[in-house]
């Protein structure tokens, strides 16, 4: 059974620095074709995928945050860390990992998601 | 980078009738098209992938269907389950968008 649950603080000032983390078990990220991402989503508003990390270490984001993302994988303890710089309070939403399916295109299995609350 | 204009961005429906929800991207994607229904609350659950593939424990009253730019979802004889919103979203050369969501009302 597939399962992911994203963890990491309610609340972060704006300016700081966001780090998330996405502990999984029922796969293993050092099989070919696993991959897991990081989407969000702002309260009553649309879904935003964020970032991709694969098994062999790829790593792909979206455009428009590039610059400030970084996704990385530990295999040993079944984790991905996303990290968010120079944190805004439009970046308050909650945050899901989920993993792609077999084609590689869809999102089959989800987090429950961590509420992030960016205020001074 | 791909946007995805999902239509209607509400829907009124009863018990028992068949509605349908367009998305359309900006350019063609093949069938790497999805779609999600989502409770408030709750993580995204997945519905169809490649278009129109049901996946595994959905029922089949759900069904998609189109390829290239213009894609549709389709739910026959709606369930007080079904009430919820729903997202498409498309993959495109390592990139991924969703639209803007449709939110399924009773009448």
């Amino acid at each position: 059974q597939v399962t992911l649950k994203e963890s990491g603080p309610a609340l972060v000032r704006p300016t700081q620095t966001l780090t998330l983390t996405c502990t999984f078990s029922g796969f293993s990220l050092s099989t070919s074709g696993v991959r897991v991402n990081w989407i969000r989503q702002p309260p009553g508003k649309a879904l935003e995928w964020l970032a991709r990390i694969d098994w062999d270490g790829d790593k792909f984001y979206t455009t428009s945050l590039k610059t400030r993302l970084t996704i990385s994988k530990d295999t040993s303890k079944n984790q991905v860390v996303l990290t968010m710089t120079n944190m805004d309070p439009v970046d308050t939403a909650t945050y899901y990992c989920a993993r792609t399916g077999i084609t590689g295109t869809e999102f089959y299995s989800w987090g429950q998601g961590t509420l992030v609350t960016v205020s001074s | 980078d791909i946007q995805m204009t999902q239509s209607p961005s509400t829907l009124s429906a009863s018990v028992g009738d068949r509605v349908t929800i367009t998305c359309r991207a900006s350019q063609s994607i093949s069938s790497w098209l999805a779609w999600y229904q989502q409770r408030p609350g709750k993580a995204p659950k997945l519905l169809i992938y490649k278009a129109s593939s049901l996946e595994s424990g959905v029922p089949s009253r759900f069904s998609g269907s189109g390829s290239g730019t213009e894609f549709t979802l389709t739910i026959d004889s709606l369930q007080p389950d079904d009430f919820a919103s729903y997202y498409c979203q498309q993959y495109n050369s390592y990139s991924y968008s969703f639209g803007q969501g449709t939110k399924l009302e009773i009448k």
